[in-house]
């Protein structure tokens, strides 16, 4: 059961382009939503998030939108560089007392590689 | 500040051998969490602990899967007797705190096991 998906295993763009990924959820006790870059050999680190009261939130060159109706989420990189070349994962989280309360569900990663 | 520590970074044994994996967690982080990560797939939670107590282990394959947070720093993941399929990479992941939905979770750079 597929809580999370990113139907896209890979995305090229040239640089200075816009780079979008998608994510889709279908648990609607999700209600925080995170996403993560991963660069060979590394583990994940934190790139942005966006909470179930907002549409959009903005750090930089990226921005993550929620569309709660249709469980929908998408991460912009505007312009697009050669250095954000990694996977991303789309990440959610649902409210809840005991064994959910902080409990991250991953989709499966989209390779995204930005060509000079 | 230092980051999550783990290791080894590469094991490589046999189907029905043991092996033990370590993690430190950043300093002062009272959350822990081990993640499987198969090859094209996202992290999965195996095992949640807050302090030394578990919070979430619904997904540990218990059968043959054994972690403990002694003193609630650090943490060790053990499999007995491996299985081909175990081959991934094991992450550890640590936050300030589980009351937070969403906090960001901070990741170690993981074991890579080989099962052969």
């Amino acid at each position: 059961d597929q809580q999370v998906k990113q139907n896209s295993p890979s995305l090229s763009v040239q640089e200075g382009r816009i780079s979008i990924l998608n994510c889709d959820y279908t648990n609607s006790m999700f209600d925080y939503f995170l996403w993560y870059k991963k660069y060979p050999a590394e583990g994940p680190t934190f790139l942005i998030s966006i909470s179930s009261i907002k549409d959009k939130n903005e750090d930089g060159r990226f921005t993550v939108f929620l569309n709660k109706s249709a469980k929908h989420l998408s991460l912009h990189i505007v312009p697009s560089q050669p250095g954000d070349s990694a996977v991303y994962f789309c990440a959610a989280s649902a409210l809840g007392g005991g064994t959910s309360y902080g409990k991250l569900t991953f989709g499966q990663g989209t390779i995204l590689t930005v060509h000079p | 500040e230092a980051g999550v520590a783990q290791s080894p970074r590469y094991k490589i044994i046999e189907k029905r051998q043991s092996v033990a994996f370590w993690c430190n967690p950043i300093s002062g982080h009272a959350t822990l969490y081990w993640y499987q990560q198969i090859l094209g797939q996202g992290p999965k939670l195996l095992i949640q602990f807050q302090n030394n107590g578990v919070v979430d282990d619904s997904q540990l394959p218990k059968d043959r899967f054994s972690a403990e947070r002694l003193k609630g720093v650090d943490s060790t993941l053990k499999i007995q007797p491996a299985k081909l399929e175990d081959s991934a990479v094991y992450l550890c992941a640590s936050s300030p705190n589980s009351g937070v939905s969403g906090s960001p979770l901070h990741f170690g750079n993981g074991t890579r096991l080989t099962v052969t």
